[in-house]
């Protein structure tokens, strides 16, 4: 089975500095995908950026890049130059093929201060 | 344009109502979901349709009951409603079933309050 652990539970950063949120997995699967969803306190879950377990690459999407670490079985997300609109929960996830599920870590609470 | 959207956005009910949610998704996606999120922000998958068939169901008590009308919708039917099922529901949709990890989008959620 699929386990997603975010061991920081609250975050603080800087306007305009980078910070780093942890993630790991625990799969035996060959295949899969791990995401990472941002959770405002409007309350929408907005997908942020996705890495699948075969990209070689780290993904990147604008201000957000996923630090990939296969055999440390670690998808971090880095937020670089944070806004002040960034302050929200950061949700890890993981799926896989022909289990078209969600499986969500416990959250990350990030506040970014002036 | 909304791309996954719900109603209502929030349901405020007395113990032992039923009440339904409505979901529908513009993306042309196969796949929905169910997933609750409790009062400690976690997300669980309830139920999951392509194309109109029910491929996961999670242990959900069966007064849960999922319908799928058509592709493009997802409603939730709750009977006998209890303190327990406070909770924010979120409706989601992907593009495809197998053998992807498409990316889920998710609805606004709806925030149900049992008194």
């Amino acid at each position: 089975a699929q386990k997603i652990t975010q061991t920081q539970p609250g975050m603080f950063v800087q306007e305009k500095e980078a910070v780093t949120l942890d993630c790991t997995y625990d799969t035996s699967d060959q295949s899969y995908g791990l995401f990472w969803y941002k959770q405002p306190s409007s309350g929408e879950m907005i997908f942020l950026i996705y890495q699948g377990s075969y990209d070689e690459q780290n993904a990147t999407e604008g201000r957000y890049s996923l630090n990939f670490q296969k055999a440390r079985k670690s998808a971090n997300l880095v937020i670089s130059a944070s806004q002040l609109g960034d302050s929200a929960m950061y949700f890890c996830a993981s799926t896989r093929p022909g289990f078209q599920k969600l499986v969500f870590g416990t959250g990350t609470r990030l506040l970014v201060s002036p | 344009d909304t791309a996954v959207s719900q109603t209502p956005k929030y349901l405020v009910t007395q113990m032992g109502n039923d009440k339904s949610i409505k979901c529908e998704q513009n993306l042309g996606h196969d796949t929905m979901y169910w997933y609750k999120q409790d009062s400690k922000k976690f997300l669980k998958i309830m139920f999951s349709y392509n194309n109109k068939e029910l491929i996961i169901n999670e242990t959900v008590p069966n007064r849960f009951s999922p319908k799928s009308p058509d592709k493009a919708h997802l409603n939730l039917h709750i009977n006998s409603l209890e303190l327990g099922d406070s909770a924010v529901y979120f409706c989601a949709s992907s593009q495809a079933r197998l053998p992807s990890t498409d990316t889920q989008y998710f609805g606004p959620g709806t925030r149900l309050t049992v008194l």
